[in-house]
């Protein structure tokens, strides 16, 4: 069974700050990982994604996120944070299908509050 | 064009009633997704077709019925639904559908319908 944990419900940034979130996955099986976004009242767009083909990966709106094997990690981080990065981010994970379809297993999410 | 949309956009129903939620898609998609997501919950997965067939029914009760007419077009019929079915009813799509392959396929999102059941 594969998992992701995001660590902190809330996190509180300002204006120009780094934003770090933090997700950890459980994979018996090589994973794909995925960071999308939700902003108020809307559905997820996708922020980036993990296949494997590069640790760092670069996606939209500035962000990054890097995959650690050795620990488990795909913590996404933007340099500077703007006043509408304020969301809901969500890290998922999935693996080779079973069945059809793109099965994800999301996280708990991570809500981002930005401060002027 | 990577949109998916949702209609409508808002429903409030009561538990008596019988209503459907429609979701589209125009990008050949040939997977297509049903999630429910409460408030400050995320998203979990309540059905996939794929290539316009039941692939996956994550033990959903009866009262939510989907069906796939053509492969642009995913309803979600609802009926006798209970309060606690109010949710944010989100329709996903991605490429590729087929059993055993790599699936990194990005699903894309409506907007979803906030349904209300009175």
């Amino acid at each position: 069974a594969q998992s992701v944990t995001q660590l902190g419900s809330h996190v509180s940034v300002s204006e120009g700050a780094l934003v770090l979130l933090r997700c950890n996955y459980s994979s018996s099986v090589p994973p794909y990982l995925f960071w999308y976004v939700q902003y108020p009242n809307q559905g997820l767009q996708l922020l980036l994604k993990y296949t494997s083909a590069a640790t760092l990966v670069k996606g939209i709106n500035g962000f990054e996120a890097e995959f650690k094997k050795s620990e488990t990690s795909f913590h996404l981080t933007k340099p500077s944070a703007h006043m509408s990065d304020a969301a809901e981010y969500f890290c998922a994970v999935s693996g080779r299908r079973r069945t059809a379809g793109n099965k994800l297993t999301f996280g708990g999410g991570t809500r981002v509050l930005v401060k002027p | 064009d990577t949109e998916v949309t949702q209609t409508p956009k808002h429903l409030v129903m009561g538990m008596t009633n019988k209503k459907s939620l429609k979701c589209e898609q125009h990008m050949g998609h040939r997977a297509m997704y049903w999630y429910k997501q409460k408030a400050k919950k995320p998203p979990e997965l309540m059905f996939v077709y794929s290539y316009e067939k039941l692939s996956i029914n994550e033990s959903v009760p009866s009262r939510f019925s989907p069906e796939c007419p053509n492969s642009s077009l995913l309803n979600l019929h609802l009926h006798a639904l209970q309060p606690e079915d109010s949710a944010l009813y989100l329709c996903a799509s991605s490429q590729e559908g087929a059993a055993g392959g790599l699936s990194t396929d990005t699903q894309y999102f409506g907007p979803g319908t906030r349904l209300t059941v009175l």
